[in-house]
C-alpha cells in the first residue's frame, strides 16, 4: 500500500454549489480522520471515524459540512452550499488503532477554491 | 484544552548549518508530541514522535527532537540543512485521554535555506 489517497488533488467551485471529497486511507487502519487547513494555519480536527463509526464530529464547522465512512473504508466528506470561506486545504489522516499510541498518516489533500 | 505554539513563523538558515525549530505545548499531562513536515501543495509526513520513555527522539531526514517537561517544549533539530530540508513544519500534540484521535498542531515554521 502506498498511503492515504485523496480524490480530487484540486477543486474549483461557485459559492453555493455542492462539493464531495474523498479519501482512501491505508488499508490495515481502522481509523480515518478529516482535518482543514487554512492558508498560514495548521491543520484543524473536523472529525473522526472508528470503522464505519463517526466518534466525534462535533467539530465540524456547520450542519453543511458532513462526512460518511459507510463500510469502514474509505471516506467522503460534503460541503453543502459552499461559502467562499470554505476555501482551504481538506486533509485525511488514518491510523490503526489498538496500541494506545497510534500515529496519523496524511495524505496528499484536496485544495478547494469557492468562487 | 491543548494548545501548541510554534513561536517562530519564519526561519531562514545556511545550506550545512545548524538547525532547531521551536514548539511549546499545554497540556495537562504528558502528551503524545510529533512533528510533521509539509512541502509546498502537499500533505503531511511524519517526521519523528514522542509517546514515552527516551526524551531524545530520533527522526527521519537526520532530524531529532528532545522532550523536556520542565520546559513544555519538544524543540526539533539538526545538525546540518540541506536544500531539500526547505519546506513548513508543524509541531502537533495529541490527546493521550482519547488515544490520539484528536491533534492540535501549531501553526507552523517556514524553513527557508539559502547557499
Amino acid at each position: 500500500d502506498t498511503g492515504v489517497s485523496q480524490d480530487p488533488r484540486h477543486k474549483i467551485t461557485k459559492r453555493g454549489q455542492n462539493v464531495t471529497f474523498r479519501c482512501d486511507p491505508i488499508s490495515e487502519h481502522n481509523r480515518l480522520y478529516w482535518y482543514r487547513q487554512t492558508l498560514g494555519q495548521g491543520p484543524e480536527f473536523l472529525t473522526y471515524f472508528q470503522n464505519e463509526a463517526q466518534l466525534e464530529k462535533s467539530r465540524l464547522l456547520s450542519d453543511r459540512f458532513s462526512a460518511e465512512r459507510p463500510k469502514g473504508s474509505f471516506s467522503t466528506l460534503e460541503i453543502q452550499r459552499t461559502e467562499q470561506g470554505d476555501s482551504a486545504m481538506y486533509l485525511c489522516a488514518s491510523s490503526s488503532e489498538g496500541t494506545g499510541e497510534e500515529t496519523q498518516y496524511f495524505g496528499p489533500g484536496t485544495r478547494l477554491l469557492v468562487l | 484544552a491543548q494548545s501548541v505554539t510554534q513561536p517562530d513563523i519564519h526561519i531562514t538558515v545556511s545550506e550545512g548549518a545548524s538547525l532547531e525549530l521551536r514548539c511549546n505545548y499545554s497540556y495537562g499531562a504528558t502528551p503524545y508530541l510529533f512533528w510533521y513536515v509539509q512541502s509546498p501543495g502537499q500533505g503531511l509526513q511524519l517526521l519523528l514522535k514522542y509517546f514515552s520513555g527516551d526524551t531524545l527522539v530520533q527522526g527521519i531526514k537526520g532530524f531529532e527532537a528532545e522532550f523536556k517537561r520542565s520546559q513544555s517544549s519538544f524543540n526539533l533539530r539538526k545538525p546540518s540543512v540541506h536544500w531539500s530540508d526547505a519546506a513548513e513544519y508543524f509541531c502537533a500534540v495529541g490527546d493521550t485521554n482519547f488515544g490520539n484521535e484528536k491533534l492540535t498542531f501549531g501553526t507552523g515554521t517556514r524553513l527557508t535555506i539559502i547557499p
